[in-house]
């Protein structure tokens, strides 16, 4: 089974400065890797995936993730935090149920807060 | 660029009622889904439907749950006789795909208070 570890439910940055959120997951097939963003009273909304071919993906809004097999890890960065950053972050697995379908499986989700 | 929309935003019942939830997926997707997120908690999955029938659904639905696609563009949630556990924040989802790099494009949620 497919699981996904967010460490740190709760990350404190300045403005300007590098943003580092961490995704470990844990699958027994090639992962199918996804970060997804909740801003306030809103829904999810696709930040980046990782599907195969180059590690490093670039999403929306500067961010983007590496694929680090050998540390099963799937790290969101983004080189400078804006005030407009601050939400929740998800990430997420596809993990695959018995009869082949697939659905996926979130992180606990770390909140990124931005001080001026 | 095409969304997935869900009403109402925000659903107060008494405990024991049924209620029901709408979603509009996007217009040429296939596949629909619905995840809960229970304040504090995971989102996690419910079910998966493709196709006028139920695909995959998790442990969390139950017989208390169903699915329908009533008419070509809407896709609901119905709970039958609501619990206080049963209070938290439902998204739809659909992808045009069953595939692994086909995104799961979610609606803004509805927040579903049981009292």
């Amino acid at each position: 089974a497919q699981s996904v570890t967010q460490l740190g439910s709760h990350v404190s940055v300045s403005e300007g400065a590098l943003v580092l959120l961490r995704c470990n997951y844990s699958s027994s097939v090639p992962p199918y890797l996804f970060w997804y963003v909740q801003y306030p009273n809103q829904g999810l909304q696709l930040l980046l995936k990782y599907t195969t071919g180059a590690t490093l993906v670039k999403g929306i809004n500067g961010f983007e993730a590496e694929f680090k097999k050998s540390e099963t890890s799937f790290h969101l960065t983004k080189p400078s935090a804006h005030m407009s950053d601050a939400a929740e972050y998800f990430c997420a697995v596809m993990s695959y149920m018995d009869t082949g379908r697939r659905a996926l499986t979130f992180g606990s989700g770390t909140r990124l807060q931005v001080q001026p | 660029e095409p969304e997935v929309t869900q009403t109402p935003s925000h659903q107060v019942t008494q405990m024991g009622q049924e209620v029901i939830l709408r979603c509009v997926p996007i217009s040429n997707h296939l596949y629909f889904y619905w995840y809960r997120q229970i304040l504090g908690q995971k989102v996690e999955f419910l079910v998966s439907f493709y196709n006028n029938e139920i695909s995959e659904k998790s442990e969390i639905f139950d017989d208390q749950f169903s699915v329908e696609r009533p008419d070509g563009s809407n896709f609901t949630l119905k709970i039958r006789s609501t619990k206080l556990e049963d209070s938290a924040m439902y998204f739809c989802a659909s992808s045009e795909l069953d595939s692994h790099d086909q995104p799961q494009h979610f609606g803004d949620g509805t927040r579903l208070s049981i009292l």
